[in-house]
């Protein structure tokens, strides 16, 4: 199994640029999120999926988006790329049930807006 | 919602001294508990997790964390440090009989190891 994978591994955008941060699971995990790290600020979620066609909003989901056509795939699109946008991003993924429930994390994107 | 407090966002030892990482939770009913480890330029790694058997939870690469109900606790310990120790490390919480899966992480505590 390769786990959680995530590309690109670094990106640097001008402001206004859009662009899709690519997420892939092959273990057949429900759940798929997306996070994002400062420094001093832990992770934050963006958004969520608990399934194929099943989104939702995280902590801090202004200026991106989702979609999950299939269990394995989980992109998040930057629309209208801003400075603060500039961080690491992470994507994990999970079972959704069962005491034995850890998230995987994929090695992270670090991204920088100019 | 669920929050994840970690006291000390540094924490300083020296090689072999005791490792003590605090972490807090707010939840009246205990949580499922995770410290996840994340090295320079990683991504996050599981150290350990606490779900509802043993309140003391064994981890790798030495380290531990007991659960303590009344303290509302998760604390990360590992009796003597190793240089490769130095990382920052994150204590997680999830809602028990949640069906989203979601995840509350702290701020993170970044553990430096003097020689």
């Amino acid at each position: 199994n390769a786990g959680v994978t995530q590309t690109p591994k670094f990106q640097v955008l001008k402001t206004g640029q859009s662009m899709t941060l690519q997420c892939a699971q092959d273990m057949n995990h429900e759940y798929m999120s997306w996070y994002r790290q400062d420094p001093g600020m832990g992770l934050r979620l963006i958004h969520y999926s608990v399934g194929a066609g099943i989104t939702d909003q995280g902590e801090v989901p202004n200026g991106y988006n989702v979609s999950r056509s299939t269990t394995e795939d989980f992109p998040l699109r930057l629309l209208s790329a801003a400075p603060s946008q500039t961080s690491v991003y992470f994507c994990a993924s999970s079972i959704l049930a069962g005491d034995s429930y850890e998230q995987y994390f994929g090695p992270g994107t670090r991204l920088t807006v100019t | 919602a669920q929050s994840v407090t970690q006291l000390g966002s540094h924490v300083s030892v020296s090689e072999g001294a005791l490792v003590l990482l605090r972490c807090n939770y707010s939840s009246s009913v205990p949580p499922y508990l995770f410290w996840y480890v994340q090295y320079p330029n990683q991504g996050l790694q599981l150290l350990l997790k606490y779900t509802s058997a043993a309140t003391l939870v064994k981890g790798i690469n030495g380290f531990e964390a007991e659960f303590k109900k009344s303290e509302t606790s998760f604390h990360l310990t590992k009796p003597s440090a190793h240089m490769s120790d130095a990382a920052e490390y994150f204590c997680a919480v999830r809602d028990r009989g949640s069906t989203l899966g979601r995840l509350y992480f702290g701020r993170g505590t970044q553990l430096t190891v003097w020689p």
